[in-house]
């Protein structure tokens, strides 16, 4: 079953406004990740946070994390036409990750216009 | 550059061929991964490699064939593919570890005849 599952599948908004994208997850894990994919192409590792965090910032990012409700939340704030992408959660499971093992989410496509 | 490279970056072939893609990491990485994507699903972890083992094999049809010579290279063996295997293939490595980031790299967009 999969692991992950984000919402909302598509999100617009204009520049300048803020982003939230949400992660639900259904088993125990270590960590949870953000990557971002620009079309066609690899992902990026954006931002971790670790199941004894609550929440993490980096630069324009702002990840939450609540392991009781088993779910996560991507913050961009002030967004740019650049940060149109596609954003996948992915979790690590159990103490010794499974073997690197990483479950992706389906995934929430971002546009910003400008 | 995320330090993983892949080829070709684009493929075509026949349902009766027989193709190979290739992956390259330049990050010093033991564990490995080939995952699908196609059009509307999410990401499908295809087959993971530590220390060059084989570790896992999410029921992939065995027309698709994994080879990790080294910690650095990962192939995938492709023959008498299916138009539905049409999708973006993706190489990804890591550090096996507490964090597990993944580098991934631009990928293989297959298209089968």
């Amino acid at each position: 079953s999969q692991q992950g599952e984000e919402d909302p599948q598509a999100l617009s908004i204009q520049e300048g406004e803020n982003a939230t994208m949400n992660c639900s997850y259904k088993t125990s894990i270590n960590n949870l990740q953000w990557y971002r994919q620009n079309s066609g192409r690899g992902l990026v590792h954006l931002i971790l946070i670790r199941s004894n965090e609550r929440e993490k910032h980096s630069g324009r990012l702002r990840v939450t994390l609540d392991t009781s409700k088993k779910s996560s939340s991507l913050l961009i704030t002030a967004s740019r036409a650049a940060d149109t992408a596609s954003y996948f959660c992915a979790t690590a499971a159990g103490i010794y990750n499974q073997g690197g093992k990483l479950i992706f989410g389906q995934g929430t496509e971002l546009s910003v216009k400008p | 550059e995320t330090g993983v490279t892949q080829t070709p970056r684009h493929l075509v072939m026949g349902m009766t061929n027989k193709k190979s893609l290739k992956c390259e990491q330049h990050l010093g990485h033991n564990a490995m991964y080939w995952y699908k994507q196609s059009a509307k699903k999410p990401l499908e972890l295809m087959f993971v490699y530590n220390f060059k083992e084989q570790t896992e094999n999410n029921s992939v049809p065995s027309r698709f064939s994994p080879e990790c010579p080294n910690s650095s290279h990962l192939f995938l063996h492709l023959h008498t593919l299916q138009p539905e295997d049409s999708a973006l293939y993706l190489c990804a490595s890591s550090q096996v570890g507490a964090k597990n980031i993944q580098y991934f790299g631009a990928g293989t967009r297959l298209s089968v005849l």
